[in-house]
Formats: structure tokens, sequence, C-alpha cells
């Protein structure tokens, strides 16, 4: 049972523009989340949180706005650029359980 | 630099080899994990320790072992794997487990590994 979903299993930007990942969730006890950054061959990098007491966080190019009612957040990255270019995991936790829940990625290209 | 590092980073291993794979993160963490990530897969959570006790174990088959000997380090230890179990296993380390709020989790490099 997938309790965090990343519907788009891809993304192409212009480089300058903005990108715009989004990722849903089902479970309403979930507080905290996150986003990562992967590379071919590499483990995920810790991007950019969010707590749900919050509904913008905001890192450099980085936003992250949840919007708990649709349990829905999205990740921002303004401007694009092309080293951005490489999946990004949306994760979630509450304080009730003992784990992650991770989305299926989104592949985002950042085309120069 | 990482935090977390993992070695080796690449195994080849045959289904009657046994072979671990070794785990160890510097940020003075309390909690550590084991991930499967397969193509095209979510990130499968492994095994969960905390404290160096295991507090999560999500029905992981006996031919995948794990160790935690101390909150520093963590080892997979595989036997007998079949070749769907081919993959990369990523480490991990949080402060605390996940259920405390605001806790995040930072990720190793990975092992790459291939069962033949």
């Amino acid at each position: 049972d997938q309790q965090v979903k990343q519907n788009s299993p891809s993304l192409s930007v212009q480089e300058g523009r903005i990108s715009i990942l989004n990722c849903d969730y089902t479970n309403s006890m979930f507080d905290y989340f996150l986003w990562y950054k992967k590379y071919p061959a590499e483990g995920p990098t810790f991007l950019i949180s969010i707590s749900s007491i919050k509904d913008k966080n905001e890192d450099g190019r980085f936003t992250v706005f949840l919007n708990k009612s649709a349990k829905h957040l999205s990740l921002h990255i303004v401007p694009s650029q092309p080293g951005d270019s490489a999946v990004y995991f949306c994760a979630a936790t509450s304080n009730t359980g003992n784990q992650f829940y991770f989305g299926t990625g989104t592949s985002l290209t950042v085309i120069p | 630099e990482t935090g977390v590092t993992q070695t080796p980073r690449h195994l080849v291993m045959g289904m009657t080899n046994k072979k671990s794979l070794k785990c160890e993160q510097h940020l003075g963490h309390n909690a550590m994990y084991w991930y499967k990530q397969s193509a095209k897969k979510p990130l499968e959570l492994m095994f969960v320790y905390s404290l160096e006790e295991r507090v999560e174990n999500n029905s992981v088959p006996s031919r995948f072992s794990p160790e935690c000997p101390n909150s520093s380090h963590l080892f997979l230890h595989l036997h007998t794997l079949q070749p769907e179990d081919s993959a990369l296993y990523l480490c991990a380390s949080s402060q605390d487990s996940a259920g405390t709020s605001g806790n995040t989790i930072y990720f190793g490099e990975g092992s790459w590994l291939t069962v033949v």
C-alpha cells in the first residue's frame, strides 16, 4: 500500500524556468515531509523538509509547499539549472511510526 | 562528503556465496536503516535499528541478516541470494528513529549488488 505517491515519473524543464515536482500522501498522521535528490549510482541526498505546522519552507532556489487538506506537497525549483537533473523523492513520517515512507520518484531533466 | 559510508560500493556474488555489506555513520545518530532500491520501485525499508536494537523488520527473507554491533555500524549479511535480489542497497541514519517528529534521514551512497 503506497502511502506516498509521485504520479509523474518524469519532468522536463527549460533551464531558467520553474520546476514543480508533486507528491501526494494518504496518511493523515504524517507530520513531517522531506525531499531528496538522487543522482545515478549515488544515495539520495536530503534537500529540504517541512513540518505540518507550516505550509511553506524555503531554502535558496528550493521551496516546499504543503497543503494538508489536500494531502499534497510540492517542490519548486527556481530557476532550474542543468545540475538539478536528477531523480527527486518525497518522503513522509509521523511521530507515531518507526519509518519513513518514500514515493517512487520523479526524474527531472533540465534542458540547457 | 557523506556522513554515512558504505562498503563495498559494488558487489557481484554467486547464489551460494556469503558476503556482507558494511555501513558506518559519523553523525552521532541513534537510528540506522537498510533500504533496498530496485529498478522502477519505491525505496523498500528492510530493517530499522534504534540504539542497536532492531525495531522494524519489514518481512525480509531470512537470507538477509542484519547486525548492529554499536550505534555507528550496521551490517547486512547475505547468504544464498537469488538473482532477483540484485539491487541498490542503501544504508541510512537519523538522530532518532522515525517516530520522532522533525527527524531527518541521511543516506549513504549505496552498495550495488549483482547476484549471478
